[in-house]
Parts: structure tokens; C-alpha cells; sequence
């Protein structure tokens, strides 16, 4: 399978929104509502942020949120802060018990 | 709270094969859920590698399908991973991690740095 598309960076200044998105097919985004969220510091393990799209595990800020439509998923940071520039990781359940990893977007709080 | 760590080699040959244990803490594995592999090479994305369920099912990414082999332990509260005929591509911090639906990842190891080299 090949891995989901997200753009390279993004940025935004503190207090701003900025959204984050998360391309597949219709063979995994678009397919499944299965698609998570991660962020992840340097030299830090991967944190999940949002899953099934649009949940958030507990602890969470609601600033971030999750969305999709048809074969692109998106994440919005509401409220940015500092702490909030981190690499950011899209995943989606692919079928045939597979799973599919976006690239990567770093996000930049200006 | 559920921890995890991963422990084995740092250092692999080329052609030789990986293995590396995860050791769970705070939950039982044979309660439930996936556990699964990711790698991250250096300053690159993460990548699948393939979950266990708590029975002992296993499903891998196709890409690596041929090399790798997932086991579970749960008298040890470990699951393990072996990959084979490793190359200097296969250098990367290998992860483990629960997954909640065969789909989420919600606890990570810290990660171990392995590298192939002769």
C-alpha cells in the first residue's frame, strides 16, 4: 500500500488555527472511518491525538480536532501554542487487515 | 497505566536477522487488543510493520510481508519481533505499541535505535 499524502509543512503563529491534511484513496481513507492522528516531538515516541477520525483519547485538548471528507482526512489546531510544534503522523486503516502511515507534516508555531 | 519497552540488539550485520522483545506493563496482553510494530528511519516517517492479537494472530504490512515474523509470550507479558535478512534500509527506531483496534495506536514504547552495519 502506499503511504498517505500530507504536505511537508505548515505553520501558523500562536493563538491561530491551522489545518493539516491527509490524503489516501478510496481503498483506505476514503473506505474506513479509521483514520488517527499522532504527534510526535523530536526524539519523543509518537502521541496519539485524535482516532476514528474524530475522537480524542482523554487528555487531549479540544483545541485539536478531526475531520474527513471523501479521501482526505484533516487535523485542526485551534488555539495554537507553542508546545504544539511537533511532527504530525496520519494514519489509515487500509483494508486486509493493513495500515497506512502519512509521511509526516512539521508544524511550525511562529 | 500501561507501559511498554523494547529491548534487544542495537547493533545488527548485514543479512543477519532482528529480534527484538516488548515488554508490557500495567495490562495484561491476554486481556485483549492488537500489539503492534512501527520503525521511523532517521528524519523519516513511521511505517507499519505488522500487529499480533492477544490469541496470537498475525497481520503484517505486504512490503515486508516475506521477513517478518510477530509472536506473543503472554506468560512473559511480552510479544516479540523478527525480521530477517536485514539491510542498512531496515536502520530505524523500532516501536512497539498497543493497538486499540487493529487501527490506533494509544501506548508507545520509547523506541530503540537499531542500526545494520558490518
Amino acid at each position: 500500500q502506499s503511504a498517505l499524502t500530507q504536505p511537508p509543512s505548515a505553520s501558523g503563529s500562536p493563538g491561530q488555527s491551522v489545518t493539516i491534511s491527509c490524503t489516501g484513496t478510496s481503498s483506505d481513507v476514503g473506505g474506513f472511518n479509521y483514520v488517527s492522528w499522532y504527534q510526535q516531538h523530536p526524539g519523543k515516541a509518537p502521541k496519539l491525538m485524535i482516532y476514528e477520525v474524530s475522537k480524542r483519547p482523554s487528555g487531549v485538548p479540544d483545541r485539536f480536532s478531526g475531520s474527513k471528507s471523501g479521501n482526505t482526512a484533516s487535523l485542526t489546531v485551534s488555539g495554537l501554542q507553542a508546545d504544539d510544534e511537533a511532527d504530525y503522523y496520519c494514519s489509515s486503516y487500509a483494508g486486509n487487515n493493513n495500515l497506512v502511515f502519512g509521511g509526516g507534516t512539521k508544524l511550525t508555531v511562529l | 497505566q500501561v507501559q511498554l519497552q523494547e529491548s534487544g540488539p542495537g547493533l545488527v550485520k548485514p543479512s543477519e536477522t532482528l529480534s527484538l522483545t516488548c515488554t508490557v506493563s500495567g495490562y495484561s496482553i491476554s486481556s485483549g487488543y492488537y500489539w503492534g510494530w512501527i520503525r521511523q528511519p532517521p528524519g523519516k516517517g513511521l511505517e507499519w510493520i505488522g500487529s499480533i492479537f492477544h490469541s496470537g494472530s498475525t497481520y503484517y504490512n505486504s512490503s515486508l510481508n516475506s521477513r517478518v515474523t510477530l509472536s506473543v509470550d503472554t506468560s512473559k507479558n511480552q510479544f516479540s519481533l523478527n525480521l530477517t535478512s536485514m539491510t542498512a534500509a531496515d536502520t530505524a527506531v523500532y516501536y512497539c505499541a498497543r493497538d486499540r483496534t487493529g487501527a490506533h495506536f494509544d501506548y508507545w514504547g520509547q523506541g530503540t535505535l537499531v542500526t545494520v552495519s558490518s
